[in-house]
């Protein structure tokens, strides 16, 4: 069946990178776009960032400055880098397969939180 | 960016009829799609594409609209559909999210 699990540290400096992955199941990344939408506490979902299943990506434009996302195929991995971080970045990132034009399968989610 | 404007919290008893609006700042065809989220879970799709039910969610759950003005139901409540209930645009780049319908019990 359709599995996502995020991975990756909860606990980030001011000023450093995130690194998280999503690892997915049951479906191809080629046949598929992943994206990424974060939830700070409390508080409503956002969009992050996408990348399709050619291999292009979208960035939500707030914080494509900061933000890259990359996969590899061969693993069935999805890839978010986020530089510069900031407190205001601490949230649940979720990733989320999109099909056609709307997510249907959704991880659990992990939580990073910015600070020193 | 497109932004979607939901009701605010609503207080509903079990057995009751209740209706959320989303109203979109410009026109999202029909590429509208509503989400149910419990505490401490991921979001969970409802209704996609405006008025179309999800696999294997109630009957009880339903959705209408088209443009900008966009409407979703649960007749009758249940105990267990209180939970946050969040409308999302895909017509427009960047994606966008209503802030959220909170539904409480009475």
């Amino acid at each position: 069946q359709v599995q996502l699990k995020e991975s990756g540290p909860g606990l980030v400096q001011p000023s450093q990178t995130l690194s998280l992955t999503c690892t997915v199941s049951g479906f191809s990344l080629t046949s598929n776009s992943v994206h990424w939408v974060r939830q700070p506490p409390g508080k409503g979902l956002e969009w992050v960032g996408a990348i399709w299943s050619g291999g292009s990506t979208d960035y939500n434009s707030a914080l494509k400055s900061r933000l890259s996302i990359s996969r590899d195929t061969s693993k069935s991995q999805v890839f978010l880098k986020m530089n510069s971080l900031q407190t205001e970045d601490t949230a649940i990132y979720f990733c989320t397969r999109m099909r056609l034009y709307y997510f249907d399968y959704w991880g659990q989610g992990v939580m990073v939180t910015v600070s020193s | 960016d497109t932004v979607l404007t939901q009701s605010p919290a609503l207080a509903v008893s079990p057995g009751e009829r209740v209706t959320i609006s989303c109203r979109a700042s410009e026109s999202v065809s029909t590429l509208m799609h509503w989400y149910q989220q419990k505490p401490g879970q991921q979001p969970k799709l409802l209704i996609y594409k405006a008025s179309n039910l999800a696999s294997g969610v109630p009957a009880r759950f339903s959705g209408s609209g088209s443009g900008t003005d966009f409407t979703f139901t649960i007749d009758p409540v249940e105990a267990d559909d209180i939970a946050t209930y969040y409308c999302h645009q895909s017509w427009n780049s960047p994606y966008t999210f209503g802030a959220g319908t909170k539904l409480e019990l009475k």
